[in-house]
């Protein structure tokens, strides 16, 4: 299995703040990398599929880059309501497989 | 729009099995692009794929390994819907489980969850 390894784990972060997000795989998965984010009681809501597609209806802070191992996740400018979790996931082989989520707080 | 909408029972006695509902609408189950999946999370095991199932010229499953040789997904066209089945529970089974919709590898729609416990 790939594994998906997110840092840091949590981080504290103020509005207006650029935040960014790694993840990295245990191996090459070209560009088959996903990002969601998930609020408490709620599914996980995709943001960028493809390393770095935004996915329709996500607002344009959002941004992904990264192929082969090494991925990342940017808010350009914190918003209120992007205090949430963030996974990674990778679409490369089965079985699909999420990082252990990444917990952006209020600073 | 894509919806999924879950149903079944949240709470489950160990050794019995699981079944849970993800009726579809919006789409197919028999879409040719798209792949039906079954995916839970709890605090210890995080976002866990369990299995998918799709149709391309007829119908295929994969599951994952830790619950192979428990689980079956079906789909029921005449509902456009899909199930899973997992056979002896037991409390490590205690999760959040999620019906999810993937086109290309990404999960683009998913339900609403249904937290299930494994208790007597």
């Amino acid at each position: 299995d790939i594994q998906m390894t997110q840092s840091p784990s949590s981080l504290s972060a103020s509005v207006g703040d650029r935040v960014t997000i790694t993840c990295r795989a245990s191996q090459s998965i070209t560009s088959s990398l996903n990002w969601y984010q998930q609020k408490p009681g709620k599914a996980p809501n995709l943001l960028i599929y493809a390393a770095s597609s935004l996915q329709s209806g996500v607002p344009s802070r959002f941004s992904g880059s990264g192929s082969g191992t090494d991925f990342t996740l940017t808010i350009s400018s914190l918003q209120p309501e992007d205090f949430a979790t963030y996974y990674c996931q990778q679409g490369y082989s089965l079985p699909r497989t999420f990082g252990q989520g990444t917990k952006v707080e209020i600073k | 729009q894509v919806q999924l909408q879950q149903s079944g029972p949240g709470l489950v006695k160990p050794s019995q099995t699981l079944s849970l509902t993800c009726v579809i609408s919006g789409d197919s189950v028999s879409s040719n692009s798209a792949a039906w999946n079954w995916i839970r999370q709890s605090p210890s095991r995080g976002l866990e794929w369990l299995g998918r199932t799709y149709y391309r010229s007829k119908w295929y499953n994969d599951y994952a390994v830790s619950v192979k040789s428990r689980i079956t997904i079906n789909p029921d066209t005449s509902k456009n819907q899909f199930s899973l089945q997992l056979n002896s529970m037991t409390p490590e089974d205690t999760a959040m489980y999620y019906c999810a919709r993937t086109s290309r590898g990404y999960f683009d729609f998913w339900g609403q969850g249904t937290l299930v416990t494994v208790s007597s």
